[in-house]
């Protein structure tokens, strides 16, 4: 079965200060694809990064930055010089490809404020 | 990316009526359909899979009767909270699959229907 573990509910750190939000999933697929969601409060949810698991290349995309070991079944998100804008709660999810439909299973998500 | 629409964004109703909520791809085909249901502080819960001229999958514990779910077009999915209870206020959240013919098929999601029932 699938699961995934966002252990952190709630990070507070002050504007340009580096954070990492952690993840670590459960599966019994070999195949599966891992993601990360931005939900501001306006509910809406926003992509940041889709991981299949053949591919353990670590990814950056301008402040945020991942983190895939599939040793560790982890799949950390950083954000670095983190802004008052990036206030919001941070999904880590995780699809299997055997499902077919590619039902995605979210965490529990992170809170993150970030203070001016 | 693609387009996934939800109607309306917001409903506030009195307890004992049904509520329709409206999922749609907006420029894209989508076989299949995924509902979501987030309670205030709390993760996206997966409700059901919606497959297009077929029943819909139900997560245990959702309860089916409850919940109506019809994929009647490759665009539209629709759910209905029938005899709705303040216990099912919530945020909605639809997502729809973008079968691209490779190994991954794209998933987008709507921007969400908030639901109070009061």
């Amino acid at each position: 079965a699938q699961k995934v573990t966002q252990a952190q509910t709630e990070i507070s750190v002050v504007e340009k200060e580096d954070v990492t939000l952690d993840c670590v999933y459960e599966t019994r697929d070999t195949t599966y694809y891992l993601f990360w969601y931005k939900q501001p409060p306006s509910g809406e949810l926003v992509f940041l990064i889709r991981r299949n698991s053949f591919d353990e290349q670590n990814e950056i995309s301008g402040r945020y930055s991942w983190n895939f070991q599939k040793s560790t079944s982890s799949f950390n998100s950083t954000i670095t010089a983190s802004q008052v804008v990036d206030s919001a709660v941070y999904f880590c999810a995780l699809s299997e490809a055997g499902t077919g439909g590619f039902k995605t299973i979210f965490g529990a998500g992170t809170r993150l404020f970030v203070k001016a | 990316g693609a387009v996934v629409s939800q109607h309306p964004s917001r409903v506030i109703c009195k307890s004992g009526t049904s509520v329709k909520i409206e999922c749609r791809s907006l420029d894209f085909q989508a076989t299949t359909m995924f509902w979501y249901r987030q309670f205030p502080k709390q993760s996206l819960m997966l409700m059901a899979t919606s497959n297009e001229g077929s029943k819909a999958t139900y997560e245990q514990g959702v309860e089916k009767d409850k919940f109506l779910i019809n994929h009647a077009s490759l665009t539209l999915s629709t759910l209905t909270v029938t005899s709705a209870h303040p216990e099912d206020s919530s945020f909605y959240i639809c997502s729809a699959i973008q079968a691209s013919g490779g190994d991954y098929n794209e998933q987008f999601f709507g921007p969400g229907t908030r639901l109070t029932v009061l």
